[in-house]
């Protein structure tokens, strides 16, 4: 079984704060993949990052970044200097081994205030 | 690249009517595509899994009769609400997974489809 935690239903911070969300996960799996997903207002799911298990190099794209850690079984993503166009729902997922189905962890709320 | 639509955006119908949404990829061909459930402010929830050219693999808890999924090519498949009644009112959506080289389980989802049942 697969499980996907992510602790923190809503957050809300000033415009150019960073903030950091956090998750968590659990698979039998030696092989899975992780992933971060964005939807804003729309409804659309926006793919933002995608790890697997042996890559545990951080990664940054722009104002993101991404920290995973495999000793915590955690994936956080942090967003630098915060933007009311990052408002919106984000959610973590993963794949474990040969099973492709995609779960997703509750998601969070991220409002950015200016 | 991997750009998934669907169709309708959304829609409204009246109790026991059947409403079907579509769900395209765009620029790539998909064997395999998602469609899933997502109720206000919760997560989305897999229903089932579309098959090009076979029968559906629906999720626990899902009634196939009522949903019934039909991937005809490999670009299209469609979700068919059969007998609507309000407690279907939710937000659709499909994915599918192009393979693109170094990320070939990563899904792409559709804009989303809003059914609502009078």
């Amino acid at each position: 079984a697969q499980k996907v935690t992510q602790a923190q239903t809503e957050i809300s911070v000033v415009e150019k704060e960073d903030v950091t969300l956090d998750c968590v996960y659990e698979t039998r799996d030696t092989t899975y993949y992780l992933f971060w997903y964005k939807q804003p207002p729309s409804g659309e799911l926006v793919f933002l990052i995608r790890r697997n298990s042996f890559d545990e190099q951080n990664e940054i794209s722009g104002r993101y970044s991404w920290n995973f850690q495999k000793s915590t079984s955690s994936f956080n993503f942090t967003i630098t200097a915060s933007q009311v166009v990052d408002s919106a729902v984000y959610f973590c997922g993963l794949i474990g081994g040969s099973n492709y189905k995609l779960t997703f962890g509750k998601g969070t709320l991220l409002t950015v205030n200016p | 690249g991997a750009v998934v639509s669907q169709h309708p955006s959304w829609v409204i119908c009246k109790s026991g009517t059947s409403v079907k949404i579509e769900c395209r990829s765009l620029d790539f061909q998909a064997t395999t595509m998602f469609w899933y459930r997502q109720f206000p402010k919760q997560s989305l929830m897999l229903m089932a899994t579309s098959n090009e050219g076979s029968k559906a693999t629906y999720e626990q808890g899902v009634e196939k009769d009522k949903f019934l999924i039909n991937h005809a090519s490999l670009t299209l498949s469609t979700l068919t609400v059969t007998s609507a009644h309000p407690e279907d009112s939710s937000f659709y959506i499909c994915s599918a997974n192009p393979g693109l080289a170094g990320e070939t389980d990563t899904q792409y989802f559709g804009p989303g489809t809003r059914l609502t049942v009078l």
